[in-house]
């Protein structure tokens, strides 16, 4: 399984775009990259998932290099309400017997007034 | 947008005893996951289960737990003799389509507190 690298902590204001960029030297070559959200007491909120290059949704983007050892979780315009921890996870995607994904330390951002 | 429903919000049990954590899936998922959060620490994996069995587990899920889907609807997670270091909050979840870990969706999960 492949490991993944975050900052513990990042603070923003509010109306500051927020990156944050995960590491994962051993990805291997079919695993995709999700990144999900989690508030306190509730369970983990997905936002993104690619595989190369760049996706963006209504409420991130995901920018992935070539190399894919590396990606970073784009939020723009970030409110008092992104405020939450957010995990970038590494895993299989595929039919079949379901697999497991890790999830790493994740990184607790704060936005700040 | 579809949920998945873990119930009780809340379980006091004594050291112990059996536990059972139920959760209600999103109605058209096949694959099936509980994850545990202990206080300040990070979600870790259990168990995934397809096709009414398991398909991998993690060093935590030991002989007392175990899982079931007992009907269409269902899904169990079984404790059978709570110890205090099982105390965390343990999340359901579910995956959405026909390809596995394209995008799990959670359930607001279980806080699980062995005295």
């Amino acid at each position: 399984l492949a490991k993944t690298t975050q900052p513990i902590s990042m603070d923003s204001y509010e109306g500051q775009e927020v990156n944050i960029t995960c590491s994962h030297n051993n990805i291997a070559t079919n695993d995709y990259i999700t990144w999900y959200q989690q508030f306190p007491s509730q369970g983990p909120r997905f936002i993104i998932q690619g595989y190369k290059t760049k996706v963006t949704n209504e409420v991130a983007s995901l920018f992935i290099p070539a190399d894919r050892k590396s990606s970073t979780l784009s939020l723009p315009r970030v409110s008092l309400s992104d405020t939450a921890v957010y995990y970038c996870l590494v895993g299989l995607i595929s039919s079949g017997s379901a697999r497991q994904l890790t999830f790493g330390s994740g990184t607790q951002l704060t936005v700040l007034p | 947008e579809p949920e998945v429903t873990q119930t009780p919000s809340h379980q006091v049990t004594q050291m112990g005893q059996e536990v059972i954590l139920r959760c209600v899936p999103i109605s058209n998922h096949l694959y099936f996951y509980w994850y545990r959060q202990i206080l300040g620490q990070k979600v870790e994996f259990l168990v995934s289960f397809y096709n009414n069995e398991i398909s991998e587990k993690s060093e935590i899920f030991d002989d007392q737990f175990s899982v079931e889907r007992p009907d269409g609807s269902n899904f169990t997670l079984k404790i059978r003799s709570t110890k205090l270091e099982d105390s965390a909050m343990y999340f359901c979840a579910s995956t959405d389509g026909g390809r596995v870990n394209e995008k799990l969706f959670f359930g607001s999960g279980t806080q699980l507190s062995v005295l």
